[in-house]
């Protein structure tokens, strides 16, 4: 079954906006993972946490991780068109593989 | 300097005929993966290979049969196609077997179109 989900399944912001992306899962992690995929495209890694870790940053990209709602949020701050895409998270739902939500779809508009 | 390959980005076919998706890396990764997204964005994993040795198949018909002649390739050859199959394929590579330690980077994916 689905191990993440992502919420909300679409989101349309103005260029310069910040954009919040939530994903729930139900199992015990070690890490999750965010991706990004651009129409036609295949994904892109953007971010890692590790289950211990509580926030991490990368540029515009914050992520955070509350393993005791079992639930991450990604924000893209000062969003630019290009930032338009879907966004995934991945988690290592059992051993060996990740396993995707159905991801959430963000469009910025200029 | 493409880091994941795949071949055809397009494969429109008939119901009933066998088809194959080609996929090398060139970044020296132990592990290679199939995963099938459908129409809805939803990306399952349906195989994974680790230096040429079957690791995960996610209940896959065995209609679909990966091979792996080396470690930098992961083909995927699906036969007797059906309307379901329609879908867009993306192999990907990691550094690791264990999933979530490292990132996974994918090819450009194959969208599969079955008549």
């Amino acid at each position: 079954s689905q191990q993440g989900e992502e919420d909300p399944q679409a989101l349309s912001i103005q260029e310069g906006e910040n954009a919040t992306m939530n994903c729930s899962y139900k199992t015990s992690i070690n890490n999750l993972q965010w991706y990004r995929q651009n129409s036609g495209r295949g994904l892109v890694h953007l971010i890692l946490i590790r289950s211990n870790e509580r926030e991490k940053h990368s540029g515009r990209l914050r992520v955070t991780l509350d393993t005791s709602k079992k639930s991450s949020s990604l924000l893209i701050t000062a969003s630019r068109a290009a930032d338009t895409a879907s966004y995934f998270c991945a988690t290592d739902g059992g051993a060996q593989k990740l396993v995707f939500g159905q991801g959430t779809r963000l469009t910025i508009n200029p | 300097d493409t880091a994941v390959s795949q071949t055809p980005k397009y494969l429109v076919t008939q119901m009933g005929n066998d088809k194959s998706i080609k996929c090398e890396q060139n970044l020296g990764h132990d592990t290679m993966y199939w995963y099938k997204q459908d129409s809805k964005k939803f990306l399952k994993i349906m195989f994974s290979y680790n230096n040429k040795e079957l690791i995960i198949n996610e209940t896959v018909p065995n209609r679909f049969s990966p091979k792996s002649p080396d470690k930098a390739h992961l083909n995927l050859h699906i036969n007797s196609l059906e309307l379901g199959d329609s879908a867009v394929y993306f192999c990907a590579s990691s550094q690791d077997l264990v999933a979530g330690v490292n990132e996974q980077f994918f090819g450009p994916g194959t969208r599969l179109t079955v008549l």
